[in-house]
């Protein structure tokens, strides 16, 4: 079964940094884009970046360049997001998807982050 | 502001059909035969109903079926059941952008 396990929520301080994690199992990860997904409370989705395993060619979302990082570790077949120094804005669930054909299937569970003083 | 623009709300009573449109341009949707459609129930994970404009996953019900003219590709659901009350998001690939994927801004699906 092809699936993505994402890290557990986060309660983290403005100004801190934040690694999440997105696990794939059951294709070869080096193989799919992977892509990550803010969805910020009653909002929509908005596409953050995407990365390609096999080779690390990473895109950003104009909104998100320079605010995020994406970076992959094949060896271990996963996916992170990153942030170097959290706002309160930055409160959201993230997803992260394979990319399948044209769309993205499977979708991870969803990690929220709560980022409050 | 999407790149992708859906109708916020459609509404549908149970066994009627309804369709959610999603407008683009020449250089997404119109371009590409590449339109994907989520569901998203509250507190899920999207889930992924309809890829290629047309094309169902395994398991997807064909009450749900896709299409496109021009620059505006279109979901519809027949045969409404309550389970069907979700938001639904449209995604296509874009050769405006690096990042050559775009979503909508989302449509909100109420069974009535």
């Amino acid at each position: 079964e092809v699936q993505l396990v994402q890290s557990g929520a986060e309660v983290k301080k403005p100004g801190e940094s934040l690694k999440i994690s997105c696990k794939g199992s059951g294709y070869s990860f080096t193989s799919y884009w992977i892509g990550w997904v803010r969805q910020m409370p009653g909002k929509g989705l908005e596409w953050m970046g995407i990365i390609y395993p096999g080779d690390s060619d990473t895109r950003y979302s104009p909104s998100f360049q320079g605010q995020v990082t994406i970076s992959a570790d094949k060896s271990i077949s996963t996916a992170y997001l990153q942030w170097s120094s959290l706002k309160a804005s930055d409160t959201a669930m993230y997803y992260c998807a394979r990319g399948y054909s044209s769309s993205w299937y499977p979708w991870g569970q969803g990690t929220m982050v709560t980022v409050s003083s | 502001q999407s790149a992708l623009t859906q109708p916020a709300s459609v509404s549908g009573s149970p066994g009627q059909s309804i369709t959610i449109s999603c407008t683009g341009t020449s250089s997404d949707v119109g371009g590409y035969n590449y339109v994907s459609w989520y569901q998203q129930h509250p507190g899920k994970a999207p889930k992924l109903m309809i890829y290629d404009v047309s094309n169902r996953p395994s398991g997807v019900s064909n009450r749900f079926s896709g299409s496109k003219s021009g620059n505006t590709a279109s979901l519809t659901i027949s045969g409404l059941q309550a389970e069907d009350e979700a938001d639904y998001y449209c995604s296509s690939y874009t050769s405006s952008s690096t990042l050559f994927v775009v979503f909508g801004g989302g449509t909100k699906l109420t069974v009535l």
